[in-house]
């Protein structure tokens, strides 16, 4: 079945820095790739997602980059905020299967 | 639209006995997922429920179960419940042959003492 590995579990960067998250995935028949944030004591929430035709998505200060050959894709936040202090998780997904998770990735951003 | 939405949210057991939850999807999605949260290991998949029908599932023991019903809401049990049981258990629905975006709803805080 699908394996994500996703690095580094934790993250600290300083307000206005940029983060880099970067995930790989075992299955190359997976083809849809979500990104979540979980706050503290809250439900996880798609962030962002980018499916095996694409190579980069942009949303404003997020973007993800997928390498289909390499199976791996990034999480890239820019001017991060200390709102974006959370846990984010990489995901995998295939039809057919379960969306598999990451074990996901502690971001700070100190002021 | 509500969300996924999902009872109890907090529940207190002692080792052996067993415990249900519920989650009730999206309206309209058919599938739903469980998964168990606990620091380190992320979100580890427990099952999908797809049209009544279990789907999918993760590597976990026996004692975990769930099943589906008609109208799509969806129960998880765990018999002989243990210390390591102890989790935030969440579950998320999604459409499928629509996008595949799945969607969590709060989650079930166990503590198993």
């Amino acid at each position: 079945g699908e394996n994500v590995e996703q690095h580094p579990s934790t993250l600290s960067v300083q307000e206005g820095d940029s983060a880099v998250i970067k995930c790989t995935y075992s299955d190359s028949a997976s083809n849809y790739f979500p990104w979540y944030k979980q706050e503290l004591g809250k439900r996880p929430q798609l962030i962002i997602d980018i499916r095996s035709n694409v190579g980069e998505k942009k949303d404003q200060r997020i973007a993800v980059t997928l390498n289909k050959t390499a199976k791996h894709f990034s999480l890239h936040i820019t001017e991060t905020q200390p709102e974006d202090s959370a846990v984010y998780f990489c995901a995998a997904f295939q039809a057919g299967t379960a969306l598999i998770f990451g074990k996901g990735t502690t971001l700070s951003v100190s002021s | 639209k509500a969300g996924v939405t999902q009872t109890p949210r907090y529940l207190i057991k002692t080792r052996g006995q067993q415990v249900t939850l519920s989650c009730s999807p999206i309206s309209g999605h058919r599938s739903v997922s469980w998964y168990q949260q606990t620091p380190g290991q992320g979100l580890q998949f427990l099952f999908e429920y797809f049209s009544e029908t279990q789907r999918n599932k993760g590597n976990f023991p026996g004692r975990f179960s769930g099943r589906q019903f008609s109208n799509s809401r969806s129960e998880m049990n765990v018999s002989t419940l243990e210390l390591g049981d102890s989790a935030l258990y969440l579950c998320a629905s999604r459409n499928p042959g629509g996008t595949e975006t799945q969607y969590f709803g709060p989650g079930t805080r166990l503590l198993v003492l």
